[in-house]
């Protein structure tokens, strides 16, 4: 069964940093680009970010360009987000996906994980 | 980039009543567009894959037709169950985008 759970969310103050985290399992994680899709609470949906199943391609929103690094460990079955000069329009329940294939092309997002809820105030 | 319009914006409806939800793009976008199901506090969960293929698990009143930059999410025979935020997405190009959603209200 795939499985995908993020953690790593939480409250950070305007200005501050934070990092995600997607565990995967029940697939071949390294077969798999993988995606982040974000939610403002009471709001539609939002994609963010992704990478491709080697890491060698990755891609940002322009909302979050320069300011969020994604990343993965293979080795680990992991995929990140590292998430920096936070705002209060990041504030959000993140979602990992996992793609269709190895590449960011095309993509259909077949498995989510529960969310992570990231809370940005003072 | 792509914007994506999803008519109507809420929709109330009664049990075993056909729901029609469609969901236009900015641009030709092939069939690369998925249609996603939101209950409250919940994934998103993904019903049809590239315009009308069905996604493992989804039962047989939910399909998908279009191409191009009209595209359609039919649900037959609405369940109890249906009541729920519906979501298109194209994945032809960067950015990836989402429509607006559709929230279906079950009377």
């Amino acid at each position: 069964e795939v499985q995908l759970v993020e953690s790593g969310g939480g409250l950070v103050q305007p200005g501050g940093s934070l990092r995600l985290s997607c565990a995967a399992s029940g697939f071949t994680f390294s077969s798999y680009a993988m995606h982040w899709v974000r939610q403002a609470p009471g709001k539609g949906l939002e994609y963010v970010s992704a990478i491709s199943s080697n890491g060698g391609s990755t891609y940002y929103a322009n909302s979050v360009k320069g300011r969020f690094t994604i990343s993965r460990d293979n080795s680990k079955n992991t995929l990140y987000l590292q998430m920096g000069s936070l705002r209060a329009e990041d504030m959000a329940v993140y979602y990992c996906a996992r793609g269709s294939s190895t590449s960011l092309i095309r993509p259909v997002f077949g498995y989510w994980g529960q969310g992570t809820l990231v809370t940005v105030s003072s | 980039e792509i914007v994506l319009t999803q008519s109507p914006d809420f929709q109330s409806v009664t049990p075993k009543e056909k729901v029609t939800i469609t969901c236009r793009a900015s641009q030709s976008i092939g069939s690369s567009l998925h249609w996603y199901q939101q209950k409250p506090d919940q994934s998103p969960k993904l019903l049809i894959k590239y315009a009308s293929q069905s996604f493992s698990g989804v039962p047989s009143r939910f399909s998908g037709s279009g191409s191009g930059t009209d595209f359609t999410l039919t649900i037959n025979s609405l369940e109890a169950e249906d009541a729920a935020t519906y979501y298109c997405h194209q994945s032809s190009s960067l950015p990836h985008s989402f429509g607006q959603g559709t929230k279906l209200e079950i009377k």
